[in-house]
């Protein structure tokens, strides 16, 4: 099956810093999207961005798919934003589920 | 913004017992889906559902498990015989159409606790 990479693995940032995170994909996908998990464990729909470039307030993502990358931008980090990203991909050649990344886990100091 | 909702939030269980987890999918949804985190892992998937069918599942959705769209709004994971390892978080999800275009929607998650 598809094989999902993310990093890095670990972030910590000072509040106000900006970010990237990145996700590898190993085969042609239908679908990505990026996902952050909330302390509760909930998972937020973040973007659907299988390619192209969208943004939404201080996040942005980028999938270039004919390199098999995305990535996702923070811009001026608030302590809000800490949690788990989880990037997730559907392949273009079998069924419909999402495979998921293991995620980074990134802590915004005050 | 419509929502997949899931019951119950959390559920503690003996070793053993069956445990039912309940789905209510966005309501034009036509695939639906249950996914599993175990506590500090990625999230992995169970099991697909499509047309009153399981369309796909995953080496992890075996003879313990069942799925069930006993109406026409609910969507239920029934585990038969809990064990410890089944503690996880579970998440339902769905999406309008198959492919391209169709973002997948997660409900908040159901934590089971198997003791």
């Amino acid at each position: 099956g598809i094989q999902v990479e993310q990093s890095p693995p670990d972030l910590i940032l000072q509040e106000g810093a900006n970010s990237t995170l990145r996700c590898n994909f190993s085969d042609s996908v239908n679908n990505l999207q990026w996902f952050h998990q909330n302390p509760w464990g909930q998972l937020i729909n973040l973007f659907y961005i299988p390619s192209g470039t969208k943004q939404n307030g201080r996040l942005s993502a980028t999938t270039v798919a004919t390199e098999r990358y995305s990535l996702l931008y923070i811009s001026s980090s608030q302590t809000t934003d800490s949690g788990v990203y989880f990037c997730a991909v559907e392949e273009e050649t079998s069924g419909s589920r999402l495979t998921f990344g293991e995620g980074t886990q990134l802590t915004v100091n005050p | 913004e419509p929502e997949v909702t899931q019951t119950p939030s959390h559920q503690v269980t003996q070793m053993g017992q069956e445990v039912i987890l309940r789905c209510v999918p966005i309501s034009n949804h036509l695939y639906f889906y249950w996914y599993r985190q175990i506590l500090g892992q990625k999230v992995e998937f169970l099991v697909s559902f499509y047309n009153n069918e399981i369309s796909e599942k995953s080496e992890i959705f075996d003879d313990q498990f069942s799925v069930e769209r006993p109406d026409g709004s609910n969507f239920t994971l029934k585990i038969r015989s809990t064990k410890l390892e089944d503690s996880a978080m579970y998440f339902c999800a769905s999406r309008r159409g198959w492919g391209s275009g169709n973002t997948i929607y997660f409900g908040e998650g159901s934590w089971l606790t198997v003791v």
